[in-house]
């Protein structure tokens, strides 16, 4: 049964600094991987997805690992802003993408 | 381009009612997917939908059922309400299993 676990599960960061977030799963054969973000009481914004075969992927500021063997994902936020605070989830698709399965997210408070 | 839409926005129920969440699929999507959301914690995917089928199950019980349209949208119904089914209910589109896309969810409060 694949488990998906966020580390940490809150962090609180002074405006400017690079950050790392963590998600680990259990079964490392999944189809791919997506990370998002959660504004309080607000659906989810999708920010990047790594398909299973891929290493890492990138878009602005944000850049997303995966190393299936060790079962982890990070995503790595440069030059943090206030408006980067949020609850970030990471979603695991099983093979074949008929279930995804959430971690209970990190939750990060960017202070001016 | 017209993104996932739920509704209603917010619903409030009681015991043992039965309630209706429905969605609308980005354009272009075949695929819609439920998820529950407690507060605190992260969605739990309830079910997926693809081409009018049901395509995987969570740990839900038989009381949560849906369907697909032929225009790939989609219902949520959840039968003899629980205290415990009060939470965000969120819908994602895709194409295939790609990509998910999610709407901004429906709040179900059952009293």
């Amino acid at each position: 049964k694949q488990e998906v676990t966020q580390i940490p599960a809150a962090l609180s960061v002074p405006e400017g600094e690079n950050l790392v977030l963590n998600c680990s799963f259990t079964d490392s054969a999944i189809y791919n991987l997506q990370w998002f973000r959660q504004d309080p009481g607000k659906g989810l914004t999708s920010l990047l997805l790594i398909q299973s075969s891929q290493r890492e992927q990138t878009s602005g500021r944000l850049n997303a690992s995966l190393d299936k063997s060790s079962g982890r994902s990070t995503l790595y936020i440069a030059a943090s802003q206030p408006g980067d605070s949020a609850t970030y989830l990471c979603a695991v698709g099983n093979t074949g993408g008929f279930k995804t399965i959430f971690g209970a997210g990190t939750r990060l408070f960017v202070k001016a | 381009e017209t993104g996932v839409t739920q509704s209603p926005t917010h619903l409030i129920k009681t015991r043992g009612q039965q309630v209706t969440l429905r969605c609308s699929s980005q354009s272009g999507h075949n695929t819609v997917s439920w998820y529950q959301q407690a507060l605190g914690q992260g969605p739990q995917f309830i079910f997926q939908y693809y081409r009018e089928e049901e395509n995987g199950r969570g740990n839900f019980p038989p009381r949560f059922s849906g369907l697909q349209f032929p225009n790939y949208s989609s219902e949520l119904n959840v039968n003899a309400l629980e205290l415990d089914d009060s939470a965000l209910y969120l819908c994602a589109s895709s194409l295939g299993s790609g990509e998910q896309f999610f709407g901004p969810g429906t709040r179900l409060t059952v009293l």
